[in-house]
C-alpha cells in the first residue's frame, strides 16, 4: 500500500521568500514521487518527478524537491517565490512494481504575498 | 501534439439521471485514469487501464459509477442515478508506457441539482 500526506494544506510566503511544501509518503517498496501544480482554473500539470538517479531533482519554474529515503519525504522548495507561484500543489507516488495506481496528497494552497 | 481533452467541460443534471463523461487520451498513451475532484479537495482515484490488462476499479465509490474504455484510446465514465454528492470535477490522465508522469485533462465540472 502507499500513501500521501501533506503537511500544511495552506502555506502563505512573502515574494521573494523561500518556498517550502512539505510531503511525505509511506511506501513499502521504492516509490516513484511527483509533484504537480494546479494553477486557477486550469488542470494539472507536472511540475518535476524522481524515478531513479539523482535524489535532487530540478523542476520547471525554478522549483527543486529533494527524495530522502531515510525520511520517507520529497519536499518541494524554492529559494524565491513568485506571484505567479500561487497555486495549488499535489505531491503522488507510484509504486515502481505497480506503474499504474497513484496516490495523490489532499494539496497544498501556495498564497504570494506582495 | 495534442494533450489530453474531456468533454463536455461542464454538465448540469438533475439528481437521478445518468450522465456520461468522455476522455480522448494523447495519442499512443497506453495507460488512463480518472479522478474526482471536490471542491477544495484532493484527488481521488476512480480507476485505471493499462493497455488490455483488467481495469483497477478499486477507487469506484460505487456501483453507481462504471468505466469502459476502447483499446488504447477513448473512455467513457458513467455515473448512473446521480446524487447531489457526486457534484465534483471529473478529471483525465494518461500517461506513457514506460513513463509515470501523468497528463491531465481540463477536467469535466458536474453539477448535480
Amino acid at each position: 500500500a502507499q500513501s500521501v500526506t501533506q503537511l500544511g494544506s495552506h502555506v502563505s510566503v512573502s515574494e521573494g521568500a523561500l518556498v517550502l511544501l512539505r510531503c511525505n509518503y509511506s511506501s513499502s517498496v521504492p516509490p516513484y514521487l511527483f509533484w504537480y501544480v494546479q494553477y486557477p482554473n486550469q488542470g494539472l500539470q507536472l511540475l518535476l518527478k524522481y524515478t531513479t538517479g539523482a535524489t535532487l531533482v530540478k523542476g520547471i519554474n525554478g522549483f527543486e524537491a529533494e527524495f530522502k529515503k531515510s525520511e520517507t519525504s520529497f519536499h518541494l522548495t524554492k529559494p524565491s517565490a513568485h506571484m505567479s507561484d500561487a497555486a495549488e500543489y499535489f505531491c503522488a507516488v507510484i509504486l515502481n512494481t505497480n506503474a499504474g495506481k497513484s496516490t495523490f496528497g489532499d494539496g497544498t494552497t501556495l498564497t504570494v504575498k506582495p | 501534439g495534442a494533450g489530453v481533452s474531456q468533454s463536455p467541460s461542464n454538465k448540469v443534471t438533475e439528481k437521478g439521471k445518468d450522465v456520461e463523461l468522455r476522455c480522448d487520451p494523447i495519442s499512443g498513451h497506453t495507460a488512463l485514469y480518472w479522478y474526482r475532484q471536490r471542491l477544495g479537495q484532493g484527488l481521488e482515484f476512480l480507476i485505471y487501464f493499462q493497455g488490455n490488462s483488467a481495469p483497477d476499479k478499486s477507487g469506484l465509490p460505487s456501483d453507481r459509477f462504471s468505466a469502459e474504455r476502447t483499446g488504447e484510446s477513448v473512455s467513457t465514465l458513467t455515473i448512473q442515478r446521480t446524487q447531489q454528492e457526486d457534484s465534483a470535477v471529473y478529471l483525465c490522465a494518461s500517461s506513457g508506457q514506460g513513463y509515470y508522469e501523468q497528463y491531465f485533462g481540463p477536467g469535466t465540472r458536474l453539477t448535480v441539482t
